[in-house]
């Protein structure tokens, strides 16, 4: 069972047009991590959120955690061909448990 | 800074063999995990570390072991390699498990091909 549930598994869009991508639990996360990975390399943070409600923009992205801290989206606005990549939504039950993460959202953004 | 260190990059072994996947940082960091990537599944825990001298078992553990005898280096043995292991392997190490302090930070992975 997987304790995180990423939607879309995959998403291909024009430049320009705005997306949103979600991550949902039936459990209660103490934090929710939203990573970029890649093609050949490791995964690289983007945010962390931690408060349930927490709004938190880099850029064009946005990312909110759930006021339940159960779930999370992150939406980019005017999508670039530079935003292509597998996005992965990650969360810690509590402090001294491991980061479990979501099968990933591949974003595929065409010029 | 290196940061997380993984070697090899690449590697391929026969059914059966073992091998050990080294992961070394140098952030004085407590966690240290390793994951496999497979194609549509994400990221799954094998296992982890929360301190030198204390592991525990993740989603996957079977047919690897770990030790942490240091708090830069968590080996990953495979005892006796299966087709079903072959993919892709990532440590990563943080700082604690402290909410906004977990930030993970990875190695650029070991790609490994069982035949």
């Amino acid at each position: 069972t997987q304790l995180l549930e990423q939607s879309p598994q995959f998403l291909s869009i024009q430049e320009g047009e705005n997306l949103t991508v979600y991550c949902n639990s039936s459990s209660v996360f103490s934090s929710l991590q939203w990573y970029r990975q890649e093609p050949g390399e490791g995964p690289v943070l983007l945010v962390t959120v931690v408060t349930g409600g927490e709004v938190k923009k880099l850029k064009r992205l946005t990312f909110q955690f759930g006021d339940a801290r159960k779930d999370s989206s992150l939406h980019i606005t005017a999508a670039q061909p530079g935003d292509t990549g597998l996005y992965l939504c990650a969360g810690t039950k509590s402090g001294n448990t491991p980061l479990v993460f979501g099968k990933g959202t591949r974003l595929s953004v065409i010029a | 800074n290196a940061g997380v260190t993984q070697t090899p990059k690449f590697q391929v072994l026969k059914t059966g063999q073992s091998m050990t996947l080294q992961c070394a940082q140098d952030m004085n960091h407590e966690y240290m995990s390793w994951y496999r990537q497979d194609p549509g599944m994400g990221l799954r825990l094998i296992h982890y570390s929360v301190g030198a001298g204390i592991t525990d078992q993740g989603e996957v553990p079977n047919g690897y072991n770990v030790s942490r005898s240091t708090t830069e280096d968590f080996p990953l043995r495979l005892l006796s390699a299966a087709p079903s292991q072959t993919s892709v392997y990532f440590c990563a190490s943080s700082y604690s498990g402290a909410p906004r302090r977990t930030e993970a930070f990875f190695g650029q992975g070991t790609r490994l091909t069982v035949v």
